[in-house]
């Protein structure tokens, strides 16, 4: 599996759109690009995945460069429990290992 | 309600005594997986499992075990703990073959004195 990259931390002020980068240009042609986020210890939830076309879901939306090689996990209105640990990961369907970085710290602020 | 179930949530045991974490799932899932995590740092993965009988090793598999006799079932045994396996460990899994995102357990805090 590719190996993402992604800041360690960023801040956002609360209703502002968080906009959270991740490169992956060692990705394959067979793997999607897969967001979790970690609250406190919690076991990681899932948010949002694509192959190559941008995806929106009720909670996020989900942009992928052309050329595949890095993404943006976007909040739209950032809140104060969106503040968490956001994972970027990179996985063909039929793999067996799966890597997870580590992520970047998200602080949502009043 | 679909879900993968880890038990215990916390543990406390001492060095050398043999223990299992038991991680069980609903949902029919061909893979599983574990993984430690510990202060700081992302999820290493340990071992997975691609279906019954299948394992793996992952990054980071020195001084665990696992088996996968029944598809639902993929308990993690330390035969030997040592303080150094004391971690957040966490169960995963997902159908093989499709796009779906890992499904996590709640997670299980080892301490190893």
């Amino acid at each position: 599996d590719a190996k993402t990259t992604q800041p360690p931390s960023m801040d956002c002020a609360e209703g502002r759109a968080a906009n959270l980068p991740c490169n992956h240009s060692t990705i394959s042609g067979n793997e999607y690009v897969y967001w979790y986020r970690q609250i406190h210890s919690q076991g990681p939830q899932y948010i949002i995945h694509g192959l190559k076309n941008n995806e929106t879901n009720e909670m996020a939306s989900l942009i992928i460069t052309e050329d595949r090689k890095s993404s943006t996990l976007i909040l739209p209105h950032a809140t104060l429990r969106d503040t968490a640990v956001y994972y970027c990961i990179v996985r063909n369907t039929n793999a067996g290992k799966s890597t997870f970085g580590d992520g970047t710290t998200l602080t949502v602020k009043p | 309600e679909a879900q993968v179930t880890q038990n215990p949530r916390y543990l406390i045991t001492v060095t050398g005594k043999k223990l299992t974490v038991t991680c069980s799932q609903n949902m029919n899932h061909e893979y599983m997986s574990w993984y430690r995590q510990d202060p700081g740092l992302g999820l290493r993965q340990i071992y997975y499992s691609m279906n019954v009988e299948v394992t793996d090793k992952g990054d980071v598999p020195e001084g665990y075990k696992v088996s996968r006799k029944e598809k639902r079932n993929f308990p993690l045994i330390l035969e030997s703990p040592s303080p150094n396996q004391t971690s957040l460990y966490f169960c995963a899994s997902l159908p093989t073959g499709t796009n779906s995102p890992l499904h996590f357990g709640n997670g299980t805090r080892l301490t190893v004195t």
